[in-house]
């Protein structure tokens, strides 16, 4: 099972540059969410989507974007790329607990 | 508003000895709580779960946590850590049926020292 699959493991942006990071589960899960993760502060939850069509920021959303087209898949866009975003980001879907991607990790240069 | 509270951010303890991790919530209803485990450079694996039913969970790799009310509490226990313990630890809240959102707390780094 492949469970939640992110994409890409790893980038480099330039300031201004745009982005999105993928996210993919195959687990049928209605709910399905992005983190972002900064040493010492947690996962801070970016935005939600409760299933296909509908989304809902979270507790830091500011320069990011979301779409849900799909049960399966829910990516994240990044417009306009600044260093604060520099971080480690997570998918995550769910039932009851929740499932976690292996993370993308992003640097804004 | 919920929140998760983790107030130890480092613990250090030796091979063998008990551990305690806490974990203190602010929810209005009883919520769903989870334990979840990070070694680094990966995701979060799920430890245990608590919805409802007996207070005491027991997990993965040894671990249990006890849902305490009165004290909104969560806290992750085991009675002798292994090296390979050492990672990070979070806890997390889950709005239950009435909330969509799913908030974690800042972690706690565990130190295994020989």
């Amino acid at each position: 099972n492949a469970g939640v699959t992110q994409t890409p493991k790893f980038r480099i942006l330039k300031i201004g540059q745009s982005m999105t990071l993928q996210c993919t589960q195959d687990m049928n899960h209605n709910y399905m969410y992005w983190y972002r993760q900064d040493p010492g502060m947690g996962l801070k939850l970016i935005y939600y989507s409760v299933g296909a069509g509908i989304t809902d920021k979270g507790e830091v959303p500011n320069g990011y974007n979301v779409s849900r087209s799909t049960t399966e898949d829910f990516p994240l866009r990044l417009e306009l790329a600044a260093p604060s975003q520099t971080s480690v980001y997570f998918c995550a879907s769910r039932n009851t607990e929740a499932f976690f991607g292996q993370g993308t990790r992003l640097t804004v240069v | 508003a919920q929140s998760v509270t983790q107030p130890d951010i480092h613990i250090t303890v030796s091979e063998g000895a008990s551990l305690e991790l806490r974990c203190n919530y602010s929810y209005g209803a009883t919520p769903y709580l989870f334990w979840y485990v990070q070694s680094p450079g990966q995701g979060l694996q799920l430890l245990l779960k608590y919805f409802s039913g007996d207070t005491l969970v027991q997990g993965i790799k040894g671990f249990e946590a006890e849902f305490k009310r009165s004290q909104s509490s969560f806290n992750l226990r085991k009675p002798s850590v292994h090296w390979s313990d050492a990672a990070e630890y979070f806890c997390a809240v889950d709005g239950g049926n009435t909330g969509n959102q799913f908030y974690f707390g800042t972690g706690t780094s565990l130190t295994v020292i020989p």
